[in-house]
């Protein structure tokens, strides 16, 4: 059981350029997530979707863009990376059918230099 | 804004002691908690989970307990491991929905 994947696991790259991170999932949950994690703040929500095509904007969106054309795929893209985007992106993934908890994938590092 | 914070930011305990982690959380209208660990460099892993019309539950080892007159949330971890060292880190949300609010986390240390 493979669960949800996150690659690349670590990525550094210049400002100003796009960046992708790719989330698959295995489950066929309905929600997914993507946080960041910085020190000194919890998960931070930047963006989830309940289903297929259908995306919302959590606390910290700016900067990002997502899209969820199949349900086991959510990836996130960067599309001009700026250094305060430094940090690990977690993404996640739930059924409230059975059960409210989110699972996390094992994030990735992204640096922006 | 609503938030959810821990009162302590390290915690260090000996092996085989029990270890209590703490968190306050400032919406009222939150009715599902979870708590979570997150081992270094790895995502975090659903330790256990409370509902707001239970004020303890019991896992492997964990219980939470729920004080919902001061809004506050603890993990007590029963004869601390060394592979319990970890960040663990409280969830909360209304309605049972899916917007969680997290805490920042607290590190435990396990001393030999």
């Amino acid at each position: 059981d493979a669960g949800i994947t996150q690659s690349p696991r670590y990525k550094i790259t210049e400002t100003g350029r796009q960046v992708t991170l790719m989330c698959h999932q295995t489950w066929s949950h309905s929600y997914m997530f993507w946080y960041r994690q910085d020190l000194g703040h919890g998960l931070r929500l930047i963006y989830y979707s309940a289903a297929a095509d259908i995306t919302d904007k959590g606390e910290v969106p700016d900067g990002y863009v997502v899209s969820r054309s199949k349900t086991e795929n959510f990836p996130l893209t960067l599309e001009s990376a700026t250094r305060s985007q430094t940090s690990v992106y977690f993404c996640a993934s739930s059924d409230p059918s059975s059960g409210n908890t989110i699972y996390f994938g094992e994030g990735s590092w992204l640096t922006v230099v | 804004g609503e938030s959810v914070g821990l009162h302590l930011p390290t915690l260090s305990v000996q092996e085989g002691d029990n270890s209590i982690i703490n968190c306050a959380y400032s919406n009222s209208a939150s009715d599902y908690f979870i708590w979570y660990k997150q081992e270094s460099g790895k995502g975090p892993q659903f330790i256990i989970d409370i509902r707001s019309n239970m004020d303890k539950r019991q896992g492997q080892r964990v219980t939470v307990l729920l004080n919902k007159t001061v809004k506050h949330l603890s993990l007590q971890i029963a004869a601390t491991q060394p592979g319990d060292s970890a960040v663990y880190f409280c969830a909360e949300t209304e309605n049972y929905g899916q917007n969680f609010v997290f805490g920042p986390g607290t590190r435990l240390s396990v001393l030999p």
